[in-house]
C-alpha cells in the first residue's frame, strides 16, 4: 500500500537552531500533504496545509515565519523549525492524500508518515 | 469550531474481552470520520473510515458505528488481544473549510492484558 516517509524519526538540536523535517510520499503523488504537531498525552493539531507549488495555508496560531513549509514537488515537502526553542520540542507527523480519489465524496485516502521527534535543548 | 471529545481516555481489559471506544463531536456538518491507531512514539494507521452517509463500517475484529445527526461514533473491538494495545483516535473531516482538515480527538490508550 501507499507509505509516507518522514525523515528524521528523531533528531536533537540546540536552541536557536533550524532542524528541518523531510515528508515524502514514496510510491504515489501527493498534491497535498499535511503538518501536525503533537504534544505528549494530548492529540494531533493541523499546523498547515501545503500544496505542492503553492504557499502552505497556516492555522490559527501558527507563525509561518517559524515553521516554513515548502512542498516543492509532488513527493516532497519539508517542515523546518527555525530559530527553535524547548517549547518548539514535540512530535511532528505529516499525512499526505493520495491521489484517485474525488474527495471529499468517495473518500479521503490519507497517510500518516511515522513522525518525527524534535527535542530543543 | 469543531470539538472531537473521546472517552474513556484509558481502558485497561482481560484478553479476549469485547469493548466499546466512543467519539463525540459538536459540529455534525462532516464528510467522514476515521478511526485510526497510534503505537506510542509512532505515526498513525488508518483502521476505518465511514462516509458521512453510511451507518457502518466493519473490518475484520473491528466494527464502526456513525451517528452523524447526534455526533457520536464508536469503535467495538471483539475478542480484544495484546496486540490490540495502542491509543485508538478519532478524526473527523469537516466541511468547515472544505474538507482540508482533520480535527483529532485526544484519543483511548487501550491496554489489552494477556
Amino acid at each position: 500500500g501507499a507509505v509516507v516517509s518522514q525523515h528524521p524519526s528523531r533528531v536533537i538540536c540546540k536552541s536557536g537552531t533550524s532542524v528541518k523535517i523531510e515528508c515524502r510520499s514514496l510510491d504515489f503523488q501527493a498534491t497535498t500533504m499535511f503538518w501536525y504537531r503533537q504534544f505528549p498525552k494530548q492529540s494531533l493539531m493541523l499546523m498547515a496545509t501545503s500544496n505542492e507549488g503553492s504557499k502552505a495555508t497556516y492555522e490559527q496560531g501558527v507563525e509561518k515565519d517559524k515553521f516554513l513549509i515548502n512542498h516543492a514537488s509532488l513527493t516532497l515537502s519539508t517542515l523546518t523549525v527555525t530559530s527553535a526553542h524547548p517549547e518548539d520540542s514535540s512530535f511532528y507527523i505529516c499525512s499526505a492524500r493520495a491521489p484517485g480519489t474525488s474527495f471529499p465524496y468517495s473518500g479521503n485516502t490519507i497517510y500518516f508518515g511515522e513522525g518525527s521527534w524534535l527535542t530543543v535543548v | 469550531k469543531q470539538e472531537v471529545t473521546q472517552i474513556p481516555a484509558a481502558l485497561s481489559v482481560p484478553e479476549g474481552e469485547n469493548l466499546v471506544l466512543n467519539c463525540s463531536f459538536t459540529d455534525s456538518a462532516i464528510y467522514n470520520l476515521q478511526w485510526f491507531r497510534q503505537d506510542p512514539g509512532k505515526g498513525l494507521t488508518s483502521l476505518l473510515l465511514i462516509q458521512s452517509s453510511q451507518r457502518e463500517q466493519t473490518s475484520g475484529r473491528l466494527n464502526a458505528s456513525l451517528d452523524k445527526s447526534s455526533g457520536r461514533s464508536t469503535l467495538y473491538i471483539a475478542a480484544s488481544q495484546p496486540g490490540d494495545s495502542a491509543t485508538y483516535l478519532c478524526a473527523v473531516c469537516g466541511m468547515e473549510t472544505s474538507g482540508s482538515r482533520l480535527t483529532f480527538g485526544e484519543g483511548t490508550q487501550l491496554t489489552v492484558n494477556p
